[in-house]
């Protein structure tokens, strides 16, 4: 699976939008990019993935370039719950099963 | 719909012991992953089971092992416990291989 670069923190103050970026140059035509946050001491949670369109739900969007070599995940109103550390992951779906490679993530600090 | 449920939550465990950790998948979900988590290594993959079958398997010595049975839930198991084994250890589980994984909220286990 690619290999991900996101800064190591961020802040974000409430109300506002949250735009967590993540470098994936090395990304293969059959990648997904997916994105998890994981709240202090609990188990990581599924927010959103995508392969090359733009995807939305309940949570947040994704915007991946054209290139696919980044992408954005966007938090439209930031709550202070939000707090947490986000991982981008890109991985092969067919052939991980589901062996996902986390990195360090961002620590997204919501402010009130 | 009931999430993941891992039990115990907690255990201390002395080293050299051994140590089994469960995990039930949501109902429907036929595979099951387990994680660990330190401060110092990150969340890392530790094995994959589906319907029954070991699938992928992270670079952990043979300490660590795992099975799955046929209602998929799954145990973990770690003989000769080491101090480094203190970890949280985490299950996710999906319907298949595609999609979003659900975890768990992990068992916290300390060896002294």
């Amino acid at each position: 699976d690619a290999k991900t670069t996101q800064p190591p923190s961020m802040d974000c103050a409430e109300g506002r939008a949250a735009n967590l970026p993540c470098n994936h140059s090395t990304i293969s035509g059959n990648e997904y990019v997916y994105w998890y946050r994981q709240i202090h001491s609990q188990g990581p949670q599924y927010i959103i993935h995508g392969l090359k369109n733009n995807e939305t739900n309940e949570m947040a969007s994704l915007i991946i370039t054209e290139d696919r070599k980044s992408s954005t995940l966007i938090l439209p109103h930031a709550t202070l719950r939000d707090t947490a550390v986000y991982y981008c992951i890109v991985r092969v779906e067919e052939t991980s099963g589901s062996r996902l490679t986390f990195g360090e993530g961002t620590q997204l600090t919501v402010n009130p | 719909k009931a999430g993941v449920t891992q039990t115990p939550r907690y255990l201390i465990k002395t080293r050299g012991q051994q140590v089994t950790l469960s995990c039930s998948p949501i109902s429907g979900h036929r595979s099951v992953s387990w994680y660990q988590q330190t401060p110092g290594q990150g969340l890392q993959f530790l094995f994959e089971y589906f319907s029954e079958t070991q699938r992928n398997k992270g670079n952990f010595p043979g300490r660590f092992s795992g099975r799955q049975f046929s209602n998929s839930r799954s145990e973990m198991n770690v003989s000769t416990l080491e101090l480094g084994d203190s970890a949280l250890y985490l299950c996710a589980s999906s319907f298949g291989v595609t999609g979003g994984y659900t975890f768990g909220s992990g068992t916290r286990l300390t060896v002294v």
